[in-house]
């Protein structure tokens, strides 16, 4: 069974950084593409960005290529999300995805972990 | 980027009821080489994280109940849910994997009357 966990969400103070993780299990972590998409309190989903099965090649939404960065362990099977500079507006859902192979569309997701930026 | 609009944003319906969600991108997602769409349908329901209903416009997810349709090509995609459910009742969300970056539709709540 196709499991992802994220961790390291909670509350954040604006213009911090902070490094969210997902482990997944039940398929070889190596052998896929794997994104990260977020959602904020008012349900908008967006897509952060992707990362090759072997770490070499990453893609981003614009608007956040500038703070965020995907990164993966393919030894320990674990995602990375790290955030720069938190915003507001950064308040959101965060979930680690598994993308299809071939066509790129997300075929699981995890259970999210909550990230909310505040003073 | 490809902007996915889609509508309804609610729904309210009865138990028994046929319901079609739309979803229109900016941009035509129909890849010229293989023909293919490239629109995916997600079902959310509440406390949960989303789950892969219709793949590649058309294609039922593995699992997923028959009266779930998915159909349209080009720039125009609907999800019909045949005899709705109360286990049905959720938000669906349209996505575009065309082309970067991936974008999604705002979603549809689906309500009970």
């Amino acid at each position: 069974e196709v499991q992802l966990v994220e961790s390291g969400g909670g509350l954040v103070q604006p213009g911090a950084s902070l490094k969210l993780s997902c482990v997944a299990s039940g398929f070889t972590f190596s052998d896929y593409w794997m994104s990260w998409v977020r959602q904020t309190p008012g349900k908008t989903m967006e897509w952060i960005g992707d990362i090759k099965y072997d770490g070499s090649y990453t893609n981003y939404a614009p608007s956040l290529k500038n703070r965020f960065t995907i990164s993966r362990d393919n030894a320990k099977s674990t995602l990375y999300l790290q955030m720069s500079n938190v915003r507001s507006e950064d308040t959101a859902t965060y979930y680690c995805t598994r993308d299809e192979t071939y066509y790129g569309y997300i075929a699981y997701w995890g259970q999210g972990t909550l990230v909310t930026v505040s003073s | 980027d490809i902007v996915m609009t889609q509508s309804p944003s609610s729904l309210a319906v009865s138990a028994g009821e046929t319901v079609t969600i739309n979803c229109k991108s900016s941009q035509s997602l129909l890849s010229s080489g293989n023909q293919k769409n490239y629109l995916a349908w997600y079902q959310q329901k509440p406390g949960q994280s989303p789950k892969l209903l219709i793949y590649l416009a058309s294609t039922r997810e593995s699992g997923v109940p028959d009266r779930f349709i998915g159909s349209g090509s080009g720039t125009d995609f609907t999800l019909t849910i045949s005899s709705v459910q109360a286990e049905d009742l959720a938000d669906y969300y349209c996505q575009q994997h065309y082309s970067y970056p991936n974008t999604f539709g705002a979603g549809t709540k689906l309500e009970l009357k």
